[in-house]
């Protein structure tokens, strides 16, 4: 099947500083990415939506400007956390759509746990 | 706006049974739902789609069925086995065919040896 890797899977860092996550289609092209984000027993949440050489379509309050989204390739996309605080301490997954056929489906990477100390 | 609920939030059965997990929907039906299969501190991994004019896909142990009349999607694991122990998820697609997904909170289930 599709692979999606993401990279750091941990990170823990100051509070105020920068995080940028690495999200990769492996072995297909995806037009579309995605970023989630998981707290605890809660539900995967759309924080946006990137198309390959266009802005990110960002979900209602999620800052833009608080998480940066870089599409700069049909393999990778990437989130930069900026001024990072400790309520933004969460597990973020990307995900990457397969275009396949009419009906897209989704794969996700492993994830990965930011901590802001 | 679309809602999506997964009744149980944990289910637990004994090794060999079927478990059977549930996903109700609001709203508009959805061009197709599918099942993700999530272990703690990892990604969600993909096991099926299922598209709105097919009633029931199969793969392996596993069997989704759309009800589209019900607003219903019933996941099955046949002939169930520890490891299959893991949250569940039911998504759903909003805006179209090419629209983005919308997650429930999924069902633990814990397969007892």
């Amino acid at each position: 099947g599709a692979v999606v890797s993401q990279h750091p899977s941990r990170v823990i860092c100051k509070s105020g500083t920068s995080v940028k996550i690495e999200c990769r289609s492996l072995d297909f092209q995806a037009t579309t990415m995605f970023w989630y984000r998981q707290f605890p027993k809660q539900s995967l949440m759309l924080m946006a939506t990137s198309n390959e050489g266009s802005k990110a379509t960002y979900e209602q309050g999620v800052e833009k400007d608080k998480f940066l989204i870089n599409h700069a390739s049909l393999t990778l996309s990437t989130l930069t956390v900026t001024s990072a605080h400790p309520e933004d301490s969460s597990f973020y997954i990307c995900s990457a759509r397969d275009r396949t056929g009419v009906y897209y489906e989704q794969y996700f990477g492993p994830g990965t746990r930011l901590t802001v100390t | 706006s679309q809602k999506i609920e997964q009744n149980s939030e944990a289910l637990n059965i004994q090794e060999g049974k079927t478990a059977t997990l549930t996903c109700n929907y609001t709203n508009y039906s959805p061009a197709y739902l599918q099942w993700y299969r999530q272990d703690p501190g990892r990604g969600p991994v993909f096991l099926l789609l299922i598209r709105e004019n097919e009633k029931e896909k199969r793969k392996e142990r596993l069997k989704v069925t759309f009800d589209t009349t019900l607003k219903q999607s019933l996941f099955h694991i046949t002939a169930s086995q520890p490891a299959d122990s893991a949250t569940y998820l039911c998504a759903l697609n909003y805006g179209g065919s090419q629209g983005n997904l919308i997650f429930g909170k999924g069902t633990k289930l814990s397969v007892k040896p």
